[in-house]
């Protein structure tokens, strides 16, 4: 079966500083992974999504990820932290399980950003 | 403009009501999701739907029903079974059955039962 862990719950960075968000998976198949953002009582908004595809891949606002399957990461990091980055991030993975479009969400890590 | 809606924002019912979310998407998705989002807990799956008049329980599906009669429209309703029915609930669509394909999410709506 398929899991994601996101290992911390908190981040707290500086404006201006580098961000990195951890997310390792487990997944018997290759998997489809993304990363969201939910911003306080909002729905979320795709970020990013690796699908076999380049292993580096590039997000809306700056972000980027880099699968690695070695190490069975998927990390989530931009070089210069907004105060509008300030939000909840989810890592996500696709449960190639059954033959429906499942997600399975990691439990979130708040990114707090400080002036 | 495309997405998805849900209304209202915010519901307050007392123990023991039915109350019912509803979801509405003009993407012309075929498959629609709802999720409960609990503090630190992630989301979690209640329903799913792949196509009109079709719908398969989730993770969670206990104490609450839905409904596919519309392929834009998937209400959920959470019934007075449902023992800690107090939530933020998403729902989410997307284009098909291919695990690859993301959801969109539309805005939620946090129900408080007292």
């Amino acid at each position: 079966a398929q899991s994601v862990t996101q290992l911390d719950s908190h981040v707290s960075v500086s404006e201006g500083t580098p961000v990195l968000l951890r997310c390792n998976y487990s997944s018997s198949y290759s998997p489809s992974l993304f990363w969201y953002v939910q911003h306080p009582n909002k729905g979320l908004q795709l970020l990013l999504k690796y699908t076999s595809a380049a292993t580096l891949v590039k997000g809306i606002n700056g972000f980027e990820a880099e699968f690695k399957k070695s190490e069975t990461s998927f990390h989530l990091t931009k070089p210069s932290a907004h105060m509008s980055d300030a939000a909840e991030y989810f890592c996500v993975v696709s449960d190639r399980g059954g033959a429906t479009n499942k997600l399975i969400f990691g439990t979130g890590t708040l990114l707090a950003v400080q002036p | 403009d495309g997405g998805i809606t849900q209304s209202p924002k915010y519901l307050f019912r007392k123990e023991g009501q039915n109350v019912t979310l509803s979801c509405e998407q003009n993407l012309n998705h075929d498959a629609m999701y709802w999720y409960r989002q609990d503090p630190g807990q992630g989301l979690r799956l209640i329903y799913y739907s792949q196509i009109v008049n079709d719908f398969q329980k989730g993770d969670i599906a206990e104490g609450y029903s839905v409904s596919r009669e519309k392929k834009e429209s998937f209400p959920l309703t959470v019934t007075s079974a449902q023992k800690n029915p107090t939530a933020f609930y998403l729902c989410a669509s997307s284009t098909g059955q291919e695990i690859n394909y993301e959801q969109y999410f539309g805005p939620g709506t946090r129900l408080t039962v007292t």
